[in-house]
């Protein structure tokens, strides 16, 4: 019921093209869906998030694609650079439980120049 | 610029031994908590506090970790004793209100 499965473990794209990101759920109480970004040697850095009353979120190149009724969220990162290379967690969290999160377990991107 | 700060940056141990880490929170954040990451475990929750109570440390080894908030600008992570599978980079993030956690640069252990 707590797990927030991701995929795929690693992603390999070219500069300028769409990266995709998938996670999905089991339990329906979560109402906050932050994406993290975490570059080596660093913590995690919030990227965007999304609760359920929308179904997409852009900010900038990065967009947040959410289906309440399958229970899936997905990160698109559009005109990937070599920059967003880093690894993408997903998570979700319910506000009855204090903010605590479960997380994915992470995407490792890598954008080829 | 607001950040949660942890010291040691890095920390070589050998098995047995005491380790400390320490964790300021970001001023004003009522929440902390406390992950393990691996390669292999991905991240993991270890604890965490509201308002310096303890709210969760399932995730943790009861035996050998504890986890302390001795005053809202300090939380502590003690392993006691310590043991090889127990390398690892510990992040304390901290939060207030919102969902949005704010991670520390980490902790990177190392236990020969």
């Amino acid at each position: 019921q707590q797990q927030v499965k991701q995929s795929p473990q690693s992603l390999i794209v070219q500069k300028g093209g769409i990266s995709i990101i998938n996670c999905a759920y089991e339990n329906t109480a979560f109402d906050y869906f932050p994406w993290y970004q975490q570059f080596p040697g660093k913590g995690p850095a919030l990227l965007i998030a999304i609760r359920p009353d929308v179904s997409e979120k852009k900010e900038g190149r990065f967009t947040i694609s959410f289906n309440k009724s399958a229970k899936q969220f997905s990160l698109h990162i559009m005109d990937s650079q070599p920059g967003d290379s880093a690894t993408y967690f997903c998570a979700a969290s319910m506000g009855t439980n204090a903010g605590k999160s479960t997380f994915g377990d992470g995407t490792t991107l890598t954008v080829k120049p | 610029d607001a950040r949660v700060t942890q010291t040691p940056r890095h920390k070589v141990t050998e098995m047995g031994q005491e380790v400390t880490m320490r964790c300021q929170p970001i001023l004003g954040h009522n929440t902390v908590f406390w992950y393990r990451q691996t390669m292999m475990q991905g991240l993991e929750l270890l604890a965490y506090f509201r308002n310096r109570a303890p709210l969760d440390d399932s995730g943790m080894p009861k035996d050998r970790f504890s986890a302390e908030m001795p005053d809202a600008t300090l939380a502590t992570l003690k392993i006691q004793p310590s043991e090889p599978r127990d390398s690892a980079v510990y992040f304390c993030a901290s939060g207030f209100v919102t969902d949005t956690q704010y991670f520390g640069p980490g902790t990177r252990l190392t236990v020969l």
